[in-house]
């Protein structure tokens, strides 16, 4: 298996609802990536995991919450978000932390009504 | 602080060869990376030069200059396909791992 898997693809939730987003990889990569994209924009880093410890969160709001539960998953709690909040958000992984080829997911597109 | 700057956009025609340049200012340097993005995709992995010189893959070659914190993109024989978003990018040097800063993408559009 070489592919980052992400779930659901698309996603459209209320300001005032709770969401995941989940992130799966079976290559035995130990560093694990949130990013966040909007339209015509680079990705932007929300969070890494290396070796299923939060080592950077890029002050992002608490309303997202990331969870690393094993080595092979990676959550992203979604809750009270905002309008703007409205993007795609990339997983990404990477062998042993210390590389520049990142493998990304397809995304989740969210919409925030 | 870190950044990275690309052209914002780069047309050209099928069977062409294109350059898209990046200048980066880094405290650390640990490589030059390139990605590329089709609409609604992710970002997949292009190239990596960490030391000067070119790295040929296929149609696609990148170049390093550490000394002129600069390079670039070759894009042979220009196919409809290669209509996408091109990002260079560099590690993040304020915290550990390879978390990536990517320049805003130079969206190159192939005509026939």
């Amino acid at each position: 298996d070489t592919e980052v898997t992400q779930t659901p693809k698309h996603l459209v939730m209320g300001m005032t609802n709770k969401k995941s987003l989940k992130c799966e990889q079976h290559m035995g990569h130990r560093a694990m990536y949130w990013y966040k994209q909007k339209a015509k924009k680079p990705p932007e880093l929300m969070f890494v995991y290396s070796y299923e410890k939060l080592s950077i969160n890029e002050s992002v709001p608490s309303r997202f919450s990331p969870e690393c539960p094993n080595s092979s998953l990676l959550n992203l709690h979604l809750h009270a978000l905002q309008p703007e909040d409205s993007a795609l958000y990339l997983c990404a992984s990477n062998p042993d932390g210390e590389r520049n080829e990142q493998f990304f997911g397809p995304g989740t597109r969210l919409t925030v009504l | 602080g870190q950044s990275l700057e690309q052209p914002s956009e780069v047309t050209a025609v099928e069977g062409a060869i294109v350059q898209i340049n990046c200048t980066y200012q880094t405290s650390g340097f640990y490589g030059l990376s390139w990605y590329q993005q089709h609409d609604g995709g992710a970002p997949t992995f292009l190239s990596y030069n960490a030391l000067d010189g070119l790295e040929e893959t296929g149609r696609f070659s990148s170049f390093l200059s550490r000394s002129d914190s600069y390079g670039y993109l070759l894009l042979q024989e220009l196919q409809m396909k290669d209509s996408a978003s091109y990002f260079c990018a560099v590690r993040s040097t304020n915290q550990a791992g390879t978390a990536l800063i990517f320049g805003k993408g130079t969206t190159l559009s192939v005509s026939s």
